[in-house]
């Protein structure tokens, strides 16, 4: 069965950066690509951007580009998600998707259909 | 402040229908499919319709999509108590942006 399994909670300092990974398993990694999308306490959902497993391929929400790095270790089907200069604003549950987006069609005809867990990041001085 | 606006609360009784409506624009959901999740208390988000009206497999046929024009809409009929949880309705957005965007949620509360 499909799954994506998150690294634990953080705790961080404004300015500092944190990295989340994704361990995926029950499918090819290589044949999706992963979503990363964030949730702040109480608030909806926010899309950070997606990383094609096959070719590293990236694209980030305007939002978020300069402060977002995506980035996948193909031999241990783990997907990771870098974000600098973290903010109070940072603070959320931050999960990763499975994304069968295939380019040049900017998005995935099926939606986000596996999730991970989330992973809570709370930004505090 | 949520590209797609959706009401932030539903009811019903067991058994009832309800839907819940998302409103958007040209460059959203006028344009590309629109997909909608559930999220239960304390879980991650699950996907309940992709492609505007399709359900992923194991997903109950109380569950149904409709788009029209720039607005949508989920439909849960012969409501349950498990059905209480958030519902989020999201379409690719094709303005500079480019993103991925998400309604407000809605808290459906089965009475």
């Amino acid at each position: 069965q499909v799954q994506l399994v998150q690294s634990g909670a953080e705790v961080k300092k404004p300015g500092a950066s944190v990295k989340v990974s994704c361990k995926a398993s029950g499918y090819t990694f290589t044949s999706y690509g992963i979503s990363w999308v964030r949730q702040a306490p109480g608030q909806g959902l926010e899309w950070m951007g997606w990383i094609s497993a096959y070719n590293g391929n990236t694209n980030y929400a305007q939002k978020l580009q300069g402060r977002v790095t995506m980035t996948t270790d193909t031999s241990t089907s783990t997907a990771y998600m870098e974000l600098r200069s973290l903010r109070s604003d940072d603070t959320a549950v931050y999960y990763c998707a499975r994304d069968s987006r295939i380019p040049p069609h900017p998005y995935s005809n099926y939606g986000f259909d596996y999730w991970g867990q989330g992973t809570l990041v709370t930004v505090s001085s | 402040q949520s590209v797609l606006t959706q009401p932030p609360s539903a009811s019903g009784t067991p058994g009832q229908r309800v839907t819940i409506s998302c409103s958007g624009s040209s460059s959203n959901i006028g344009s590309n499919y629109v997909y909608w999740y559930q999220q239960l208390p304390g879980t991650a988000p699950k996907l309940l319709i992709y492609r505007n009206n399709q359900r992923p497999s194991g997903v109950p046929d109380r569950f149904s999509g409709s788009k029209s024009g720039t607005s949508a809409s989920l439909a849960i009929s012969g409501l349950r108590s498990e059905d209480e949880a958030d519902y989020y309705c999201a379409a690719w957005d094709d303005s500079l942006s480019a993103n991925w965007v998400f309604g407000g949620g809605t808290k459906l509360t089965v009475l």
